[in-house]
């Protein structure tokens, strides 16, 4: 039991080049998620699947795509890099989706991908 | 918009108990309190998760007073390896009506020898 996986761990792109980076969780869980931790800052939401089929943005979308390829992967792509891009990106699931206020939503984290944009 | 506020950091020593407030003025009526746990260069971790009154698991004990505005993480007798910076996290519903966690700052603990 793997948990949630990503690759690639490091990534050093030059301005303008694209990438998809890899999610993956092996627990069954329905709600995936795509975070970015710039530097001494919090988490910040890019986007978020509740269920397979669906997707939605977050707190910071623009610049990225994602797809949810099946219950198991949830995939972000960043199409035309650029320099403000260079964070580390954390993939996380949780078994239930973000139903409301009420729900309880333990989210499991991924290690992480360490990107840079030249 | 429901928003955390944190100290930004916070020292103490091996065996001490620390007690991290975060204070949620907005938080919805039916929302819960829940903590994350992050080391270097991982992922958060669940921590605890609370609605009202006291929790208390095998790592932490989370108090939130009868008006919902704080909660407290309190941590037994930390060591070295609490070191972590711990957030705290209440829903939002922001503008476009979609409910999702905000993450925050978050609180930087150091542990000292």
């Amino acid at each position: 039991n793997a948990g949630v996986t990503q690759t690639p761990k490091f990534q050093v792109l030059k301005t303008g080049q694209s990438m998809t980076l890899q999610c993956a969780q092996d627990m069954n869980h329905n709600s995936m998620y795509w975070y970015r931790q710039d530097p001494g800052m919090g988490l910040r939401l890019i986007y978020y699947s509740a269920s397979e089929g669906t997707t939605d943005k977050g707190e910071v979308p623009n610049g990225y795509n994602v797809s949810r390829l099946n219950k198991r992967e949830f995939s972000l792509r960043l199409e035309s890099a650029a320099p403000s891009q260079t964070s580390v990106y954390f993939c996380a699931s949780s078994e239930e989706g973000w139903g409301g206020p009420s729900s309880y939503n333990e989210q499991f984290f991924g290690p992480g991908t360490r990107l840079t944009v030249l | 918009l429901a928003k955390t506020t944190q100290p930004i950091s916070m020292d103490s020593y091996e065996g001490q108990e620390v007690n991290i407030t975060c204070s949620h003025n907005n938080i919805a009526t039916n929302d819960y309190i829940t903590w994350y746990q992050q080391f270097p260069s991982q992922g958060p971790r669940f921590i605890i998760q609370g609605y009202k009154t006291k929790v208390t698991n095998e790592v932490a004990s989370l108090f939130i007073p009868a008006d919902r505005k704080s909660s407290t993480l309190s941590l037994p007798r930390v060591s070295l390896s609490d070191t972590a910076v711990y957030y705290c996290l209440v829903g939002d519903r922001g503008t476009s009506g979609t409910y999702k966690y905000i993450f925050g700052t978050g609180t930087r603990l150091k542990v000292l020898a």
